[in-house]
């Protein structure tokens, strides 16, 4: 079974400062999507950043990078120059197909906090 | 383009009261998706769509039942409310199920007492 994994519940980070957000998975599937999805107080959840797994080269978004390590099925989120308005809840999440479709299976996510 | 749009925002149902979350798209999206968040867990998949008059089952199915009769929209109907479906609810969207990125409607939020 897919899962997706979180060991962080809560983080804080001084704003403009760097911090990392750990997310393990387990499949047995070689090729596959993985995202980091970002729930502000306002509830939308905001696609961060997306990774394939054929791709070696880790994504990256503005201040936002992915540590992606495939063989330890290990896909970190690090966020630089932290700003206020990133405070929010983030979740990783791992792209399982099905039938004709597929579904995210999320983390149980991270609260991080921007402090000024 | 308004992306993906639910109504209500948020809705107080009595246990056994029926109701129908309504979620549309404006980006041709063939695929369709509800989730339910619960506090402390991530999304769980409850149904999916992979285009008009096709459906099928996630995750956490019971309880819900879905049809697809346009591309535009997929509603989510809750037959009898029990206290267990307090969630909150996401629509998502994408453009063809396979690889896509899924975008997110803005949730609502559903209380049973």
């Amino acid at each position: 079974a897919q899962t997706v994994t979180q060991s962080q519940p809560e983080m804080s980070v001084q704003e403009a400062e760097t911090v990392t957000l750990s997310c393990t998975y387990d499949t047995s599937e070689n090729n596959y999507y993985l995202f980091w999805y970002k729930q502000p107080p306002s509830r939308q959840m905001i696609l961060v950043i997306r990774q394939e797994a054929y791709k070696q080269q880790n994504a990256t978004e503005n201040r936002f990078s992915v540590n992606f390590q495939k063989a330890a099925k290990s896909f970190s989120l690090k966020i630089s120059d932290s700003q206020l308005g990133d405070t929010a809840m983030y979740f990783c999440a791992f792209m399982k197909h099905l039938g004709y479709g597929n579904k995210l299976v999320f983390g149980a996510g991270t609260i991080l906090r921007v402090k000024s | 383009n308004a992306g993906v749009t639910q109504t209500p925002k948020f809705q107080v149902l009595k246990t056994g009261q029926s109701m129908t979350l309504q979620c549309a798209q404006d980006m041709n999206h063939e695929y369709m998706s509800w989730y339910r968040q619960d506090p402390g867990m991530g999304l769980r998949l409850i149904h999916y769509s992979v285009g008009a008059g096709i459906t099928d089952q996630g995750e956490v199915p019971n309880g819900y039942n879905v049809s697809r009769s346009t591309t535009e929209d997929f509603p989510l109907r809750l037959l009898s409310a029990a206290p267990s479906q307090t969630s909150v609810y996401f629509c998502a969207s994408s453009y063809n199920g396979r690889e896509e990125t899924q975008y997110f409607g803005p949730g609502t939020r559903l209380l049973v007492l």
